[in-house]
């Protein structure tokens, strides 16, 4: 079962706009990552933010994170069709295993 | 590309079989974790070697066994498929520094 829940499931916007994708957990945790999947291939990493960040920026990522309420957020700003994908929080909260919430799909309409 | 790669691509077996899906690390990555991905679902991590020693596992039965080899080369080993076991299997790979780990592109297993 999964200790991540990630919402919405599914994100369907036009280039330009925004995305905002959210997650859950239940324990405390390290630090906690987000990555990026192409149609069932290998993931790859976006970025990291500590347990003790609550803001973190890379290009047009922003990655808030909430340690009181367990929640994070992905927001992708000026979106484009080539970030079409699947997006996983996954966080660690003992030795280096990731525990990976269910992700959203995000489809950007060109 | 993360100079972590895993064969073979793709691999169909039937139920009952055993299989070996193998895994070449980033040179120096003495860190190599195995996950499983449901279609439609986050990976769940099954194992972890470091130094070629399991060093944490997942919520998955015996019959899923691994190893790891001092080139940066690891495996992982299903014996007695089951249906349920068809999904993409994943490596990734860790140095000494940081917390990133590095995805290798999958194998997609399909038991039938």
């Amino acid at each position: 079962s999964q200790q991540g829940e990630e919402d919405p499931q599914a994100l369907s916007i036009q280039e330009g706009e925004n995305a905002t994708m959210n997650c859950s957990y239940k324990t405390s945790i390290n630090n906690l990552q987000w990555y990026r999947q192409n149609s069932g291939r290998g993931l790859v990493h976006l970025i990291l933010i500590r347990s003790n960040e609550r803001e973190k920026h890379s290009g047009r990522l922003r990655v808030t994170l909430d340690t009181s309420k367990k929640s994070s957020s992905l927001l992708i700003t000026a979106s484009r069709a080539a970030d079409t994908a699947s997006y996983f929080c996954a966080f660690n909260n003992a030795g280096n295993m990731l525990t990976f919430g269910g992700g959203t799909r995000l489809m950007v309409k060109p | 590309e993360t100079g972590v790669t895993q064969s073979p691509t793709h691999l169909i077996k039937t139920r009952g079989q055993q299989v070996t899906l193998r895994c070449s690390s980033q040179s120096g990555h003495n860190t190599v974790s195995w996950y499983q991905q449901a279609l439609g679902q986050g990976p769940q991590f099954i194992f972890q070697y470091y130094r070629e020693e399991e060093n944490g596992r997942g919520n998955f039965p015996p019959r899923f066994s691994g190893l790891q080899f001092p080139n940066y080369s690891s495996e992982l080993n299903v014996n007695a498929l089951e249906l349920d076991d068809s999904a993409l299997y994943l490596c990734a790979s860790k140095g000494s520094l940081g917390n990133e780990q590095f995805f290798g592109p999958g194998t997609r297993l399909t038991v039938l």
